[in-house]
């Protein structure tokens, strides 16, 4: 069974500052994926990287791959309100095909 | 354009009843998925297709079942619910290629008592 581990799964800052949110597992994925959902809706795909080391920016938004394929991070520069929400990674391929394994979440929320 | 639409949006049912949930898709994807989403736990797939007329088990199988006539619709039935199938319930379907990019739903907002 492949597992993804998220954290943290709870983040609460302040507008303006940076964050983090880790993606983990021993297992080696086809590619990545970082998906962001609001509530009362599904999550959608925010972006998918998939070589290792493979780095994707979107606006204030960093996506990193690690060099094996087995963790990825988001990095988000100057947090804004709008970025609340939950953040979520899932990992497709590997012993999987077509399916994907995610993670537990991230709930972010950016107060003004 | 509409994706992918499910219903109803949301359920309070009795323990014992049997519940189906709609999933259409208007993408002509091949692959759909149906996932339970509980806080804490993240999504957890509960069974798939991979196309028309083909089913599989995901992670959490035990409770529900589907099928797959054509390649809209995924429908997914709890034959008996019981109290712990509460839950926000997502379907999504999938691109073909290497990015297995997937599609989600509105979500279905399940209550069990």
């Amino acid at each position: 069974t492949q597992l993804l581990e998220q954290s943290p799964q709870f983040l609460s800052i302040q507008e303006g500052e940076n964050l983090t949110v880790y993606c983990n597992s021993s297992s080696v994925f086809s590619s990545l994926q970082w998906y962001r959902q609001e509530p009362g809706e599904g999550p959608v795909l925010l972006v998918t990287v998939v070589t290792g080391g493979e780095v994707k920016k979107l606006k204030r938004l960093t996506f990193q791959f690690g060099d094996a394929r087995k963790d990825s991070s988001l990095h988000i520069t100057a947090a804004q309100p709008g970025d609340t929400g939950l953040y979520l990674c899932a990992g497709a391929g590997g012993t999987s095909y077509g399916k994907l394994t995610f993670g537990q979440g991230t709930i972010l929320t950016v107060h003004p | 354009i509409a994706g992918i639409t499910q219903a109803p949006t949301s359920q309070i049912l009795a323990a014992g009843r049997r519940m189906t949930l709609r999933c259409t898709q208007d993408m002509r994807h091949n692959a759909m998925y149906w996932y339970r989403q509980d806080l804490g736990l993240g999504l957890r797939l509960i069974h798939y297709s991979n196309t028309a007329g083909t089913t599989g088990k995901g992670e959490v199988p035990d409770g529900y079942s589907v099928s797959r006539a054509n390649t809209d619709d995924f429908p997914l039935t709890l034959a008996s619910a019981v109290p712990s199938q509460t839950s926000v319930y997502f379907c999504a379907s999938r691109t073909s290629g290497s990015t297995d990019t997937q599609y989600f739903g509105p979500g279905t907002r399940l209550t069990v008592l």
